[in-house]
């Protein structure tokens, strides 16, 4: 049981480019979500799913974007990298709800635009 | 007042010592709590839940205050590997979805 992965562990993109962060859980949890973590911000919803093929906005959406095709994977999309979007990437997932279920982070990805 | 909020820190102390960690929340509907623990660049962990007044687990208790609306965590007899970042977490509702709100942590840093 490998809980949840995320690939890649590091990624340095130039602004402008564009890439996808790989999620994949084997709990058959339903909940999904994307976070990012800033310095001095904490962790920010980027989109969350409550099923295959259901997916929505958190509160830090804009040039990103998700799609649930499968129970197991949640991939993030970066549209067009641009230098705000550094950060540190964090995939979780919990098995029936949202709000009081553990969530189960992944390992992280640490994104560098230049 | 802020949907979650955590003094930074950082708190430094001896080993053996008790700290407590407070976080207050703005949401007065929330029913349910949790501290999260994070380890320097590593992904945050369940610490402990809250869903009444409170919750003892070993060296850590927590307590809720809903009439205040705080959330406390206590630490007693601080080991080294107790050094860490706490993150408060309160549930809320997101476009009809439930989901949570993470406090920006509290680092702990404790000493030999």
């Amino acid at each position: 049981n490998a809980g949840v992965t995320q690939t890649p562990k590091f990624q340095v993109l130039k602004t402008g480019q564009s890439m996808t962060l790989q999620c994949a859980q084997d709990m058959n949890h339903e909940y999904m979500s994307w976070y990012r973590q800033d310095p001095g911000m904490g962790l920010r919803l980027i989109h969350y799913s409550v099923g295959a093929g259901i997916t929505d906005q958190g509160e830090v959406p804009n040039g990103y974007n998700v799609s649930r095709s499968t129970t197991e994977d949640f991939p993030l999309r970066l549209l067009s990298a641009a230098p705000s979007q550094t950060s540190v990437y964090f995939c979780a997932s919990s098995g029936f709800s949202g709000s009081t279920d553990t969530q189960y982070f992944g390992p992280g990805t640490r994104l560098t635009v230049l | 007042r802020k949907e979650v909020e955590q003094d930074p820190g950082p708190f430094n102390v001896p080993e053996g010592a008790t700290v407590a960690f407070n976080c207050t929340y703005s949401n007065s509907a929330s029913q349910s709590f949790f501290w999260y623990r994070q380890d320097c660049r590593k992904e945050p962990k369940l610490l402990m839940s809250v869903y009444s007044s409170g919750n003892e687990d070993g060296r850590f208790t927590a307590q809720l205050n809903r009439a205040s609306q705080y959330i406390s965590l206590l630490i007693r007899d601080s080991k080294l590997s107790d050094s860490a970042t706490y993150l408060c977490v309160v549930p809320r509702t997101w476009s009809g979805y439930s989901t949570l709100t993470f406090g920006k942590g509290t680092m702990l840093l404790v000493s030999p």
